[in-house]
């Protein structure tokens, strides 16, 4: 099994929108609603940003959305703040739901 | 509050066996949800490893399935990690976490670095 693909760096300036994509294939992204998106500041934990596609926990800032297309999932974050600068990895089960990718990760530069 | 951390030696020998335990608070694990144990190399992303269901039900990364055994603990409120024939490759911070309703991880301990080396 191999890791979802994202693309390893994205950046943009404050306020203005970003999208991350997370690739994968029929047998994870493509079969399950069940990708995730963490955040991960250096040091630090990751944390839960987006689960099930398009759901976010409590806490989360509404500036932070999921969606998903096929194999594709895409994390978009709207109004960009200098906080928002951090590492973001996808994750999706796979198989037979049975275990669990994650992607490659993408560091994401606020400008 | 759900809280997680992360305890174990910092120093493993190649070829041994590498043991975590995860203690966690604020939550019963006999409760619900699912426990899971995810690594990441220094500069490198996330890999998860295992994961077990409060039933008991246990779920490995095929590529680490020969070598990983997850287990939980209910009088202690703690679940495990051990993993066998270390190398250098497994050398990262290892964490713990809780899962949610489905595969999404809700809660993360802090991680502890685990160095395989001589």
């Amino acid at each position: 099994q191999s890791a979802l693909t994202q693309p390893p760096s994205a950046s943009e300036s404050p306020g203005q929108s970003v999208t991350i994509s997370c690739t994968g294939t029929s047998s994870d992204v493509g079969a399950y609603n069940h990708v995730s998106w963490y955040q991960q500041h250096p040091g630090q934990a990751p944390k839960l940003m987006i689960y099930e596609v398009n759901k976010r926990p409590s806490g989360v800032p509404d500036r932070f959305s999921g969606s998903k297309s096929g194999s594709t999932a895409s994390l978009t974050v709207s109004g960009l703040q200098a906080e928002d600068e951090a590492d973001y990895y996808c994750s999706s089960p796979a198989g037979s739901n049975n275990y669990v990718l994650f992607g490659g990760g993408t560091k994401l530069t606020v400008l | 509050q759900v809280q997680l951390h992360e305890s174990g030696p910092g120093l493993v020998k190649p070829s041994e066996t590498l043991s975590l335990t995860c203690t966690v608070s604020g939550y019963s694990i006999s409760s619900g949800f699912y426990w899971g144990w995810i690594r990441q190399p220094p500069g490198k992303g996330l890999e998860w490893i295992a994961s077990i269901f409060h039933s008991g039900s246990t779920f490995y990364n095929p590529s680490l399935k020969s070598r990983v055994a997850i287990s939980v603990d209910t009088s202690k409120n703690q679940f495990s990690l051990k993993l066998t024939s270390v190398t250098a490759a497994d050398t990262a911070v290892y964490y713990c976490a809780r899962g949610g309703s489905t595969w999404f991880l809700s809660y993360w301990g802090q991680g502890t670095l685990v160095t395989v080396s001589s």
